[in-house]
């Protein structure tokens, strides 16, 4: 069965501060791999996802993730974070018929 | 607007109450979902529904039972609730194709809030 790891439960930065939120996971199957966000209040959007090809996923909002497949994770970064980017984010892999998330990072941006 | 749906978003019912939460999607999409989000637990998959069928059950209790009429529509019926079913119960759609078994992102809808008292 498969399963995701996010060990980083809440994570605290100030603006311009440079972000990398983990995610291990484990499948036996082809891998396919997203992070969702989702903003106070809001529902879960998709911010990027890994299906195959360039490692290197760029998302919406400047975000970005790094398949490295020898490690089974799938990193979540950004250079420079904003109040704005004050969020929970969720890392989930496929599984035969729908995704299972990991628990989550809440991440807080202080201005 | 993203094109996932779900009213109510708010429900307070007592544990000998009858209720139904809906889940309409507009995408076009043809595989919908009930997840349900608690506080400090990872999202837990309730139900799939692949082509109106039901292809799914994650060892849900039988208090909670799915509908899904059409591939736009999605019901999740409650009885007899417990107080630990309080949660938020989102509701997620995505394009699944016959020959593929992996799904593509899905698009979630707001949730609702859901209080058993």
């Amino acid at each position: 069965a498969q399963s995701v790891s996010q060990h980083n439960h809440h994570v605290i930065l100030s603006e311009a501060a440079s972000l990398e939120l983990g995610c291990n996971y484990s499948y036996g199957g082809t891998v396919n791999l997203f992070w969702y966000v989702q903003y106070p209040g809001q529902h879960l959007q998709l911010l990027l996802k890994y299906f195959s090809g360039d490692p290197l996923v760029k998302g919406i909002k400047g975000f970005e993730a790094e398949f490295i497949k020898s490690k089974f994770s799938f990193n979540l970064r950004k250079p420079s974070v904003q109040w704005s980017d004050t969020a929970e984010y969720f890392c989930a892999v496929n599984g035969r018929r729908a995704l299972t998330f990991g628990s989550g990072t809440r991440l807080q941006v202080q201005p | 607007e993203t094109g996932v749906t779900q009213t109510p978003r708010h429900l307070v019912m007592g544990m000998t109450n009858k209720k139904s939460l809906k889940c309409e999607q507009h995408l076009g999409h043809n595989a919908m979902y009930w997840y349900k989000q608690s506080a400090k637990k990872p999202l837990e998959l309730m139900f799939v529904y692949n082509f109106k069928e039901q292809t799914e059950n994650n060892s849900v209790p039988s208090r909670f039972s799915p509908e899904c009429p059409n591939s736009s529509h999605l019901f999740l019926h409650l009885h007899t609730l417990q107080p630990e079913d309080s949660a938020l119960y989102l509701c997620a759609s995505s394009f699944l194709s016959p020959s593929s078994g992996s799904p593509p992102g899905q698009y979630f809808g707001p949730g609702t809030r859901l209080t058993v008292t």
